[in-house]
């Protein structure tokens, strides 16, 4: 099972900041966090990880909370193109295979 | 930017026909795995391989299913005898030695009549 909780289900406005929440309140000392949306049927797209200090690229920002028991995803300036299902991840550090779990995730809405 | 590639897009097939799945990863990429999403559910693992062998399966991947890497490039998926409960979108993805991260393709859709 996923060790993730996510609401199912989020929306902003075009152009604002979209914050999704991830909690992972079992997470292990050494286990990432990931990242991933899915764009109606595409494939997984790779979005962001981190393990303890907060972690920021071309298209997002992580929070991690300082107990690693939560973090939140960041969209700084939403697009149409944004609306997707966004998954938490968290990776097993044992499992040599690095294989992912997703759980149900978070459908975003970005509205006009 | 390197992508994996996935072929066909959409395979239709009969009930107890084999079918394959192919897959192109990122060239330098040595870690291969296959996903599978039934339609309105979750993203599932079903296998991952390196060094031409399997490195861990779920419960999903019985005997039906093989996985090949018969050249420098590709990855395949075999369903030997299809079942309608295999409908489903198929996702290749890869991940470089020491890398974190899994670069996932755009899927086939197999539709099992």
């Amino acid at each position: 099972d996923a060790k993730t909780t996510q609401p199912p289900s989020m929306d902003c406005a075009e152009g604002r900041a979209a914050n999704l929440p991830c909690n992972h309140s079992t997470i292990s000392g050494n286990e990432y966090v990931y990242w991933y949306r899915q764009i109606h049927s595409q494939g997984p797209q790779y979005i962001i990880h981190g393990l303890k200090n907060n972690e920021t690229n071309e298209m997002a920002s992580l929070i991690i909370t300082e107990d690693r028991k939560s973090s939140t995803l960041i969209l700084p300036h939403a697009t149409l193109r944004d609306t997707a299902v966004y998954y938490c991840i968290v990776r097993v550090v044992m499992d040599s295979s690095y294989k992912l779990i997703f759980g149900s995730g978070t459908r975003l809405l970005v509205r006009p | 930017e390197p992508e994996v590639t996935q072929t066909p897009s959409h395979q239709v097939t009969q009930m107890g026909q084999e079918v394959i799945l192919r897959c192109v990863p990122i060239s330098n990429h040595l870690y291969f795995y296959w996903y599978r999403q039934i339609l309105g559910q979750k993203v599932e693992f079903l296998v991952s391989f390196y060094n031409n062998e399997i490195s861990e399966k779920s419960e999903i991947f019985d005997d039906q299913f093989s996985v090949e890497r018969p050249d420098g490039s590709n990855f395949t998926l075999k369903i030997r005898s299809t079942k309608l409960e295999d409908s489903a979108m198929y996702f290749c993805a890869s991940r470089r030695a020491g890398g974190d991260t899994q670069y996932f393709g755009p899927g086939t859709r197999l539709t099992v009549l």
